[in-house]
């Protein structure tokens, strides 16, 4: 099975501009997480799609959105971008059973520069 | 918030060692898992071990879980130069939402030839 993609792998974007990265997740998969990564902050949670419905979410202001299509594709979108966004964002796919144990697939990642 | 305390921050060591990296944590866990990660790149998971297991092994990793002082040890033998890369520790449980994973700050393992 061909793994979770993630495009594009990288970007860079200006102050207040809006960005969109894809994630395709592990076919048969259908809960989707985003993650962000940042030296200062580390490996944080931004939210979890199943089913085309946001389950969880992670603390965030609300510039960070995400969604899911009935295919399992993920897109997640960030408005008004700040210089502090810039970070290494990180999709995972999972296959979810109603034991809840599952193990968690991660993409290569979307490197965000904003200048 | 980071859930888990990762220890040692960086260790360097010989090829051919053992290196061995901890992780703690602060809520009760449904599962630990650690995953690798190669100079910013994405995750690999190496192995997930349930909150009713104490010990597993994968190959030349043995993980180690104690709930009761909330901690588990990832264990490489016979380290590679390729095994060079950060570790993390990361918790998942109901309370927080079972897809979502705790991250600890990782450990920067670097295997000298």
């Amino acid at each position: 099975k061909a793994g979770v993609t993630q495009t594009p792998r990288y970007l860079i974007k200006t102050r207040g501009q809006q960005v969109t990265l894809s994630c395709s997740p592990i076919s048969g998969h259908r809960s989707v997480s985003w993650y962000q990564q940042t030296p200062g902050q580390g490996l944080q949670f931004l939210f979890e799609y199943f089913s085309e419905t946001q389950r969880n979410k992670g603390n965030f202001p609300g510039r960070f959105s995400g969604r899911q299509f009935s295919n399992s594709r993920s897109e997640m979108n960030v408005s008004t971008l700040e210089l502090g966004d810039s970070a290494l964002y990180l999709c995972a796919s999972s296959l979810v059973t109603s034991g809840g144990q599952e193990t968690q697939y991660f993409g290569p990642g979307t490197r965000l520069l904003v200048l | 918030s980071q859930q888990g305390e990762e220890d040692p921050q960086a260790l360097s060591i010989q090829e051919g060692e053992n290196a061995t990296m901890n992780c703690s944590y602060k809520t009760s866990i449904n599962n630990l898992q650690w995953y690798r990660q190669n100079s910013g790149r994405g995750l690999v998971h190496l192995i997930l071990i349930r909150s009713n297991e104490r010990e597993k092994h994968s190959g030349r990793l043995r993980v180690t879980l104690d709930t009761s002082k909330k901690s588990s040890s990832l264990l490489i033998t016979a380290s590679r130069a390729a095994d060079t890369a950060s570790y993390f520790c990361a918790t998942a449980s109901h309370s927080q939402g079972a897809q979502k994973l705790v991250f600890g700050q990782g450990t920067r393992l670097t295997i000298n030839p």
